[in-house]
């Protein structure tokens, strides 16, 4: 039974420059949600992804948007990057509306230059 | 919206020691109570999930109370091991994931 993963492992890219990232959850899970680790802190939560909506958001512009396809694996694209937007971001999955505990891929690591 | 607060930031204990570390948050305002160990180059892993006031839970040397009434929640580990040495994250589940910024451990042979 193949866990949550990521794609890819580290990406490097330039201030102004696009980039897309990608997660397939762990079997039976149906929803997805992406997290931003910057330096010192916790995971914060960007979105939520369930039935192919995004159903929650947290504190995140709109340069960061999301997908999630039919067979439940999601893409996290980052718009107009700023040197900021550096960090590791993880995606978790798990069952929609349930306390049950995330699982969360290994995360890409983006270091925008 | 809720906020998570971890202390300590980091601390080294010799092993064999027990330690303890805590999470707190102002509001009772929640329905889960998430801790998960992450260590270097892994994925965070799930230890503990709580819901009710006073839910204690153990898993083999790590245990962990909550306290909703007064806003905490403590992580024990009983005489720690090298392999112990993680960061170690509580997370309230409200609405979503609030994630405090975690305690790291490490344990020295």
């Amino acid at each position: 039974d193949a866990g949550v993963t990521q794609s890819p492992t580290h990406l490097i890219k330039t201030r102004g420059q696009q980039v897309t990232l990608r997660c397939s959850p762990k079997s039976g899970h149906d929803t997805v949600s992406w997290y931003q680790q910057a330096l010192g802190q916790g995971p914060q939560f960007i979105f939520q992804y369930y039935e192919e909506e995004e159903r929650q958001r947290g504190n995140f512009p709109d340069r960061f948007s999301g997908h999630q396809f039919p067979n439940y694996s999601s893409e996290l694209n980052v718009n107009a990057l700023l040197l900021g937007d550096s960090a590791l971001y993880l995606c978790a999955s798990s069952l929609i509306a349930t306390n049950e505990k995330l699982f969360f891929g290994s995360g890409t690591q983006l270091s925008v230059l | 919206i809720l906020n998570v607060e971890q202390s300590p930031q980091s601390l080294h204990v010799q092993e064999g020691d027990s330690t303890n570390f805590t999470c707190s948050f102002p509001s009772s305002n929640f329905y889960a109570l998430h801790w998960y160990r992450w260590e270097t180059a892994k994925s965070p892993e799930a230890l503990f999930v709580m819901t009710l006031n006073g839910d204690e839970k153990k898993k083999g040397r790590i245990s962990a109370t909550l306290n909703t009434k007064e806003g905490y929640s403590y992580l024990y580990i009983k005489g720690s091991q090298p392999e112990d040495s993680a960061t170690y994250l509580c997370a309230l589940y409200g609405q979503n994931f609030v994630f405090g910024p975690g305690t790291r451990l490490s344990v020295l042979p």
